[in-house]
């Protein structure tokens, strides 16, 4: 069945820096991945998203990239802040369904 | 205005018991999902509902019984709790169910069964 793969479990960087989340799917019929962050004790919410027909997006400080070919995509944030401290979680909807199938989440920690 | 909104916010109960969560979206939209998230935070869909008639209904354990009297509303039943029950459940929501849809969580319901 469809399988989103999602590196790193945990991510440390010193405030400033940047981070990457890298995630990987199996159908190759998706053609929508978004990215939700969750903070502590509150809801998962939509940061930036991305479809097949695109390479690369960015919002301000976030970008996200889609490799088709490799079946990969990344989430990009630059000049982190403490306030990026949450769990992100990828996903990938394939095409002509509506099931979003859910990265295993990465714990971000910005250390001031 | 909470866009998706779902009670209780927590729960405690003991096993064997019979227990409800309700969620209500003002959005206006068409679909809705009740999802599960475990102490390892994985998010995992359990059923989805578009216009109150089911569309996803994954490998959950028959205690567990999704209603949709309306479009804007989706209650999640569960009988007979069990100490593996213990988890965050999220209502959402989306204008409809094809794929580019944004999802909107509702803010969790800690259910905790002791």
């Amino acid at each position: 069945g469809e399988n989103v793969e999602q590196h790193p479990s945990t991510l440390s960087v010193q405030e400033g820096d940047s981070a990457v989340i890298k995630c990987t799917y199996s159908d190759s019929a998706s053609n929508y991945f978004p990215w939700y962050k969750q903070e502590l004790g509150k809801r998962p919410q939509l940061i930036i998203d991305i479809r097949s027909n695109v390479g690369e997006k960015k919002d301000q400080r976030i970008a996200v990239t889609l490799n088709k070919t490799a079946k990969h995509f990344s989430l990009h944030i630059t000049e982190t802040q403490p306030e990026d401290s949450a769990v992100y979680f990828c996903a990938a909807v394939p095409s002509g369904t509506y099931k979003y199938i859910f990265g295993t989440g990465t714990r971000l920690k910005v250390l001031a | 205005d909470t866009a998706v909104s779902q009670t209780p916010k927590y729960l405690v109960t003991q096993m064997g018991n019979d227990k409800s969560i309700k969620c209500e979206q003002n959005l206006g939209h068409d679909t809705m999902y009740w999802y599960k998230q475990d102490s390892k935070k994985f998010l995992k869909i359990m059923f989805s509902y578009n216009n109150k008639e089911l569309i996803i209904n994954e490998t959950v354990p028959n205690r567990f019984s999704p209603k949709s009297p309306d479009k804007a509303h989706l209650n999640l039943h569960i009988n007979s709790l069990e100490l593996g029950d213990s988890a965050v459940y999220f209502c959402a929501s989306s204008q409809t169910y094809t794929s580019g849809n944004t999802i909107y969580f509702g803010e969790g319901s800690w259910l905790t069964v002791v």
